[in-house]
């Protein structure tokens, strides 16, 4: 079955670092992978779309990754702040939905 | 102010009682859904809706059901024949596949948090 793994214990950096997150993948083959942040008790919001063709995405100071040989997304934010603390959740894409993984939470303190 | 409003945010029942969640937008998709998130899990697709008049089931579609009359509006039931219907629900939207093909971001609302006693 489908399976995507993205770190469960949290990530701890210091403010102006890169954070870098990671979303690996099994027994899939999407078409495209999305990136979403979540606040506690809040929808997620949409970040990052990378197709299936495309090696990087950025914008700003975020950048994605997705390499479909490895089966893996590796998501980035540069000179990161305490207000980008979050989970982030990746997301893969199918024809019409998308299959979350669990996310990771990311605490940047300054 | 374009977006998705669920209500309401917190939703109190007792054990056996059917209840229904609203979800409305106004960004003209053609495609909702609904998601359950549990603490320390993933969204887990309940339905989904391409269409006005047509749904289909997601991964976990059991005691839940849903309509579409109407595009803007995608409310979700939950019956009492959900085992555990406490959970964080989550409704989205977007462009969907007859507009824009596969591949577009998902609108998330604010959520409705159901607890059942």
């Amino acid at each position: 079955s489908q399976k995507i793994e993205q770190n469960s214990e949290a990530l701890n950096i210091q403010e102006g670092k890169t954070a870098t997150l990671t979303c690996n993948y099994t027994n899939y083959s999407p078409a495209y992978l999305q990136w979403y942040r979540q606040d506690p008790g809040r929808g997620p919001v949409f970040l990052l779309l990378i197709r299936e063709n495309e090696k990087e995405k950025r914008k700003e100071r975020l950048k994605v990754t997705f390499d479909t040989t490895l089966k893996q997304s590796l998501f980035h934010i540069t000179a990161s702040q305490p207000a980008d603390s979050a989970t982030y959740l990746c997301a893969l894409g199918g024809y019409s939905t998308l299959t979350f993984g669990k996310g990771t939470m990311l605490l940047v303190s300054p | 102010d374009g977006g998705i409003t669920q209500s309401p945010k917190y939703l109190f029942r007792k054990e056996g009682q059917n209840v229904t969640l609203s979800c409305e937008q106004n960004l003209n998709h053609d495609a909702m859904y609904w998601y359950r998130q549990d603490p320390g899990q993933g969204l887990r697709l309940i339905y989904y809706s391409q269409i006005v008049n047509d749904f289909q089931k997601g991964d976990i579609a059991e005691g839940y059901s849903v309509s579409r009359e109407k595009k803007e509006s995608f409310p979700l039931t939950v019956t009492s024949a959900q085992k555990n219907p406490t959970a964080f629900y989550l409704c989205a939207s977007s462009i969907g596949l007859l507009a824009g093909g596969p591949g577009h971001e998902q609108y998330f609302g604010p959520g409705t948090r159901l607890t059942v006693t």
